[in-house]
Parts: structure tokens; sequence; C-alpha cells
């Protein structure tokens, strides 16, 4: 089993769709969790990143965490062309404190 | 401007040739990695440096060598001993390397290597 599941989509939303993206651990030491956007042929950015269970928000993307459930999303409201791009989840902080990054999704906004 | 510069952009390769990626940095940080990405795979470590001369192996370090000479520069050998080394290969740096919490990456732009 793979320390980080997600899967790989292609996700094809129209603009203006609220997007759900997903991973799931199996590492319950994971402390810290973070979601990258890259776009095609780019390195990776950090988009959010969050440490406790619950919801982040900022702007219109919202991070979620559930620690019970080992499961981490990224919502996006009021989706864009723009938004167009692959996103890695990544938690960290286990035994090695190493972030550990998902396979990513690719999400495309159709105008 | 403070970044991560990575070059050359693409590269190729003939088989059994090695090759060097260069990573720079300045935006001071202690740690730096090296991934690779193939498609379906996400990113697999393949060398991290906490520190200055010192280095340690990811997941898949067999067929790659590194040094860490200076601070601001982290460079990647692939050698002839990798034996599927096309890839999209992102150099990253953080801060602290993890050892106190949180270990934000931030990632270069990648170079594409492709062997002939």
């Amino acid at each position: 089993q793979k320390e980080v599941e997600q899967d790989p989509g292609p996700l094809s939303v129209p603009e203006g769709a609220i997007v759900s993206l997903n991973c799931t651990y199996s590492n319950s030491a994971f402390q810290y969790f973070m979601w990258y956007r890259q776009y095609s042929r780019k390195g990776p950015e950090l988009l959010m990143y969050t440490y406790s269970s619950g919801n982040k928000e900022d702007g219109r993307f919202t991070a979620q965490v559930d620690k019970s459930s080992k499961y981490i999303s990224l919502f996006i409201r009021d989706s864009q062309p723009s938004d167009s791009a692959t996103y890695l989840c990544a938690p960290g902080g286990g035994a090695t404190n190493k972030l550990i990054f998902g396979t990513g999704t690719l999400l495309a906004v159709q105008p | 401007d403070g970044g991560i510069t990575q070059s050359p952009k693409y590269l190729f390769r003939k088989e059994g040739q090695n090759v060097t990626l260069s990573c720079e940095q300045n935006l001071n940080h202690d740690a730096m990695y090296w991934y690779r990405q193939d498609p379906g795979q996400g990113l697999r470590l393949i060398y991290y440096s906490q520190i200055v001369n010192d280095f340690q192996k990811g997941d898949i370090a067999e067929g790659y060598s590194v040094s860490r000479e200076k601070k601001e520069s982290f460079p990647l050998t692939v050698t002839s001993a990798q034996k599927n080394p096309t890839a999209f290969y992102l150099c990253a740096s953080s801060i602290w390397g993890g050892v106190r919490g949180r270990d934000e990456q931030f990632f270069g732009p990648g170079t594409r290597l492709t062997v002939l």
C-alpha cells in the first residue's frame, strides 16, 4: 500500500464549478499537509498547507484534513480555466519528517 | 529575485553517457532535494541534503550521484548505471530540512532529460 493515494484523474469540469480533490494516507504520524499546484512542464508551487484537522480557507481554495479517517481534500470554488493544472497532495512529518507526494490529479476547467 | 534555477531546461543524452543537472538557489535554504517525476508516479525522492558536505539517499538513488560543496548548489549526475533515465527532474529547497517541523519545499522549473 502506498503511503499516499491520489486519484490521477483527469478531472474535467465547466468553468464556475466547485472542484473537490482528494487524497488518503496511511501514516498516522503525518503532522502537516500541503497542496501543490503544477502547471504543465513547470515545477510545483505551494498552494496551501495546514497542520491540524479542520478547514483552512484562502480565497477560492479550502484545504480540509480529517486525521481520524486519514483523508485530505482541496476544494476550489468558482473554478477558472487558469486553475487547469495538476494538484499534488503532500503530507509530511512522519518518522523521516519528509514530504511524501501523491501522484497528482490532473484538472481541466473548460471555459 | 530569490528562487531556484535549474539548467538546462532540456537535455538529451546518448546511452552510456553521464550527464550533470545543475541546481542553484539564492534563498539561503539549508536543505536541498532532487526528485524525479514520471507520468502517473508523482514525485520520487532521489537524494537530499540538509547541510553542506552531507547528503542522504532517497527512495530511488541507484544510478545517481550528488555533491553539496556549497550551500547554494546541489548538482545531480545521472550515470550510465541508471537504466531508465528519461524523466522530468525537479530540484527543491527548504529552510531547515524538516528537522524542526514544517518542511515547505520550493521547486525549480525542472529539467527534462531524454535518452536517445
